[in-house]
């Protein structure tokens, strides 16, 4: 089976840099996934690793250890509509279908 | 935006009564997937389909099926809904399974309730 731990919920101020945190314990791993949702609305595609190291995209970069079972979702310049859930999913090794597991999610607050 | 839209958006029910919630993409993907999302618990898998006709269970299934007779539809159905089936439900298509264009899209989701 898949665990996947992640905080809950982390605030941050506007223009600065927030790191959440994903560490996963799994059967099969064939890749980290990291979305955004914000309230009422539907999860929107991040990232995905499958190698260890770093993927830089704009703002936002993820970085995956297979060897320790860790991720992070780093965001820079830290904006207002950046304040929404951040979801770690980790897509396991199976038949038919990639099918991934979801953490919980961490809720972003972003302050002036 | 991918093509992905589900009906319908809102639902309210009663106990026993049966459901069906359509997904349908026009993106000709061939993986179609339901989670249902309650607070605490994240997003779950409830069915996944990688083919007409070819679905498989997922984590949550129990109370539900699923029906894929075309590639473009992929419905659910609560044969006789109970309280604890009250949630928002999300439909997400992927192209492929493999290491490349695997990221899943989800459609607008619905919201359920059952009395």
């Amino acid at each position: 089976g898949q665990n996947i731990d992640q905080p809950t919920e982390m605030t941050a101020t506007e223009g600065a840099i927030v790191q959440i945190n994903c560490t996963y314990q799994t059967s099969g791993f064939n890749g980290l996934f990291w979305y955004q949702q914000h309230a009422g609305e539907a999860p929107t595609f991040l990232s995905y690793n499958v190698l260890d190291g770093l993927e830089e995209k704009g703002r936002f970069s993820s970085f995956l250890s297979r060897s320790k079972g860790y991720s992070y979702l780093l965001l820079k310049e830290l904006q207002m509509k950046d304040s929404a859930s951040y979801l770690c999913a980790v897509m396991g090794l199976t038949g038919g279908g990639n099918k991934l597991t979801f953490g919980t999610g961490t809720q972003l607050k972003v302050e002036l | 935006d991918a093509g992905i839209t589900q009906s319908p958006r809102h639902k309210v029910t009663e106990t026993g009564t049966p459901v069906t919630l359509r997904c349908h993409q026009t993106e000709n993907h061939r993986y179609m997937y339901w989670y249902r999302q309650d607070p605490g618990h994240g997003l779950r898998l409830i069915h996944y389909s990688y083919g007409v006709k070819d679905t498989d269970k997922g984590e949550v299934s129990d109370g539900y099926s699923v029906s894929r007779s075309k590639t473009e539809d992929f419905l659910l159905t609560l044969e006789s809904a109970t309280s604890s089936q009250t949630s928002v439900y999300f439909c997400a298509i992927s192209e492929s399974s493999g290491t490349g264009d695997n990221e899943q899209f989800f459609g607008p989701g619905t919201r359920l309730t059952v009395l």
